[in-house]
């Protein structure tokens, strides 16, 4: 079955840009999306791309997709305080049932 | 638009009792429904895909007989941890889809923290 990889923290200064990185294995993923959990809350869309796209911006947020290396990131741009959460990545095919990693904690510090 | 309510936030329970979760489709109609576990610093859990009028499709290792799910109508789902114990603590979660072809956006509940004593 799918893999989703990410690391588990990453801490970056206010104001700085946060990159968030995550690897899959199934080359044949079509929705690839990033959510925001916030403590003892459910998950929040941020923003998905569609396997047949390379970039997609969103206000200070911007998803870059490398389906060679099966490779997906997410760049927050002017990084606040309350971006603190935890970001999961999430891929899923055919069935749009997606398959979590992890997630990444995001700290923001002053 | 697409709010996705689950009832209750948090439940404490004893060993041996059972506990429903309520998940809810605020504003839309949704044709499957799902629900995760999330253990501390881990990534969800698909515990089982629910379609309404149907049984729920449950995920390999999840026993149906000890999570029971019942999508009744189009709105709402509900999944009830039966003869609950200390090791079914956890933070549930549940999804839901739009009844809209091509429609991939699932849409999540705030989550039942579950604790068993």
């Amino acid at each position: 079955g799918e893999d989703v990889e990410q690391s588990l923290f990453l801490s970056v200064r206010e104001g700085d840009s946060s990159v968030i990185n995550c690897t899959y294995t199934d080359s044949s993923s079509t929705y690839l999306y990033w959510y925001k959990q916030e403590p003892g809350a459910g998950l929040q869309l941020l923003t998905y791309i569609f396997s047949n796209m390379d970039m997609k911006q969103d206000q200070r947020l911007t998803v870059l997709l490398n389906k060679k290396d099966k490779h997906l990131s997410l760049r927050i741009a002017d990084t606040q305080t309350g971006d603190s959460a935890i970001y999961f990545c999430a891929v899923s095919g055919g069935s749009y049932i997606p398959t979590f990693g992890r997630g990444t904690s995001l700290i923001v510090h002053p | 638009g697409a709010v996705v309510s689950q009832h209750p936030s948090w439940v404490i329970c004893k060993s041996g009792t059972s506990v429903k979760i309520e998940c809810r489709s605020l504003d839309f109609q949704a044709t499957t429904m799902f629900w995760y576990r999330q253990f501390p610093k881990q990534s969800l859990m698909l515990m089982a895909t629910s379609n309404e009028g149907s049984k729920a499709t449950y995920e390999q290792g999840v026993e149906k007989d000890k999570f029971l799910i019942n999508h009744a109508s189009l709105t709402l789902s509900t999944l009830t941890v039966t003869s609950a114990h200390p090791e079914d603590s956890s933070f549930y979660i549940c999804s839901a889809r739009r009844q809209q072809v091509g429609d991939t956006e699932a849409f999540f509940g705030q989550g039942t923290r579950l604790t068993v004593v």
